[in-house]
């Protein structure tokens, strides 16, 4: 069964730093596209960051741009995020996707269950 | 990167058929074929039901089917069942190479 798992979620104080991952098993993780996606509390999904398979070509929202870095380690079939100069709106239940290809065009066929940012002082 | 524009809610009863919408502008949704799909029941993930505006995965319900005309694509659902009670969105490829979401669409079946 393909599953990804995300590890990382705290609790951090404004202006901390973070650094959220993603294990995929069960699947050829390097040939895929992959995306970070955010649901901030009460509000729906937003699109945080994409990468393509081979790390080649990356994207950003621009509420996250120039903070948040997006890469990939096709040898640990891993995916990280990692979150500089948080800030309150930052807070949301963080989850990596799978693309159908080996772009973030986004057609996201496989979800992780989500890890949980809080930036709280 | 404006979200795109989904109604809030839409309804409908068993058996009939309902067309959700997601607009953009010739940035995105107009730009490319790239327009997909979801359905998300809370504290699940999202589950992808079109992608590439019209392609459903293989073990989608052929009840679901995507379609696009200019800047606005829809999803429309056949044959309402109840568990088709969940919330919607859209997602759209652009021109900035980012992905924009839609707002979203609760689906009542009464």
């Amino acid at each position: 069964e393909v599953q990804l798992v995300e590890s990382g979620g705290a609790v951090v104080r404004p202006g901390g730093s973070l650094r959220l991952s993603c294990v995929g098993s069960g699947v050829n993780f390097e040939i895929y596209g992959m995306s970070w996606v955010r649901q901030r509390p009460g509000k729906g999904l937003e699109w945080v960051s994409g990468i393509n398979w081979n790390g080649g070509s990356t994207g950003y929202a621009d509420s996250v741009k120039g903070r948040f870095s997006i890469s990939r380690d096709n040898a640990r079939n891993s995916l990280y995020l990692q979150m500089n100069s948080l800030r309150a709106e930052d807070t949301a239940l963080y989850y990596c996707a799978r693309d159908r290809s080996g772009s973030y065009s986004g057609g996201m066929d496989v979800w992780g269950q989500g890890t949980t940012v809080t930036v709280s002082s | 990167q404006s979200a795109l524009t989904q109604p809030a809610s839409v309804s409908g009863s068993p058996g009939q058929s309902i067309t959700i919408s997601c607009t953009g502008t010739s940035s995105d949704v107009g730009a490319y074929n790239y327009v997909s799909w979801y359905q998300h029941h809370a504290g699940k993930a999202p589950k992808l039901l079109i992608y590439e505006v019209s392609n459903r995965p293989s073990e989608i319900s052929h009840r679901f089917s995507g379609s696009k005309s200019g800047d606005t694509a829809s999803l429309t659902i056949y044959g309402l069942q109840a568990e088709d009670e969940a919330d919607y969105f859209c997602i759209s490829y652009t021109r900035l190479n980012t992905l924009v979401f839609g707002g979203g669409t609760r689906l009542t079946v009464l």
